[in-house]
């Protein structure tokens, strides 16, 4: 079985600071990990994925993540926060290739606010 | 292309009542995915199903029935609605392997 960890339910920052959005997940098989960002009244969109290979993923708007697996972290950092970057966002694991890997457990979200 | 649509948006029930969430996809996805968002608890998966005429249970299925009848929609039934049932109902759906999902825009539905 897979669980998320989002430490943190909501974060602030100013506009231009670092946007540091800590997941910590549990898993007993090579795990893939997803970032989600929701806007407000709309689905989910993808901001980034890991499945194998180099463990700096980049993504959308400027984000990226790295999978630590000594640490079983997939932080998600952006460099300089931007209005825009207001949402909530989602950490997700599922299974790997061979396991259970068409199921997404979800973590419980961090909501991100940009402080002008 | 559409991506994934929901039909209806929003929806008020009374208790007791029936409904039925539509879900359509119209990029060809094998699998497809039922999910309840409530404050502080993330997306909970209720039903998924990984291919036209299947379905599984999910992490919180009780409640709901689902039925996958064509590759392209999935529905999701409420036969007796309660209020523990408020929330916002988001469908999504994958490829497979290790793709993404895809959200729809997700149904707002109250039970009073």
């Amino acid at each position: 079985a897979q669980s998320v960890t989002q430490l943190g339910s909501h974060v602030s920052v100013s506009e231009g600071a670092l946007v540091l959005l800590r997941c910590n997940y549990s898993s007993s098989v090579p795990p893939y990990l997803f970032w989600y960002v929701q806007y407000p009244n709309q689905g989910l969109q993808l901001l980034l994925k890991y499945t194998t290979g180099a463990t700096l993923v980049k993504g959308i708007n400027g984000f990226e993540a790295e999978f630590k697996k000594s640490e079983t972290s997939f932080h998600l950092t952006k460099p300089s926060a931007h209005m825009s970057d207001a949402a909530e966002y989602f950490c997700a694991v599922s299974g790997g290739h061979n396991f259970g890997n068409e199921k997404l457990t979800f973590g419980t979200g961090t909501r991100l606010t940009i402080i002008p | 292309n559409a991506g994934v649509t929901q039909t209806p948006k929003f929806r008020v029930l009374k208790t007791g009542q029936s409904m039925t969430l539509l879900c359509a996809q119209d990029m060809n996805h094998e699998y497809m995915y039922w999910y309840r968002q409530d404050p502080g608890m993330g997306l909970r998966l209720i039903h998924y199903s990984v291919g036209e005429g299947t379905t599984a249970k999910g992490e919180v299925p009780d409640g709901y029935n689902v039925s996958r009848l064509k590759k392209q929609n999935f529905l999701l039934g409420l036969e007796s609605a309660a209020p523990s049932q408020t929330s916002v109902y988001f469908c999504a759906s994958s490829p497979g392997g290790y793709n993404e999902q895809f959200f729809g825009p997700g149904t707002r539905l109250t039970v009073l």
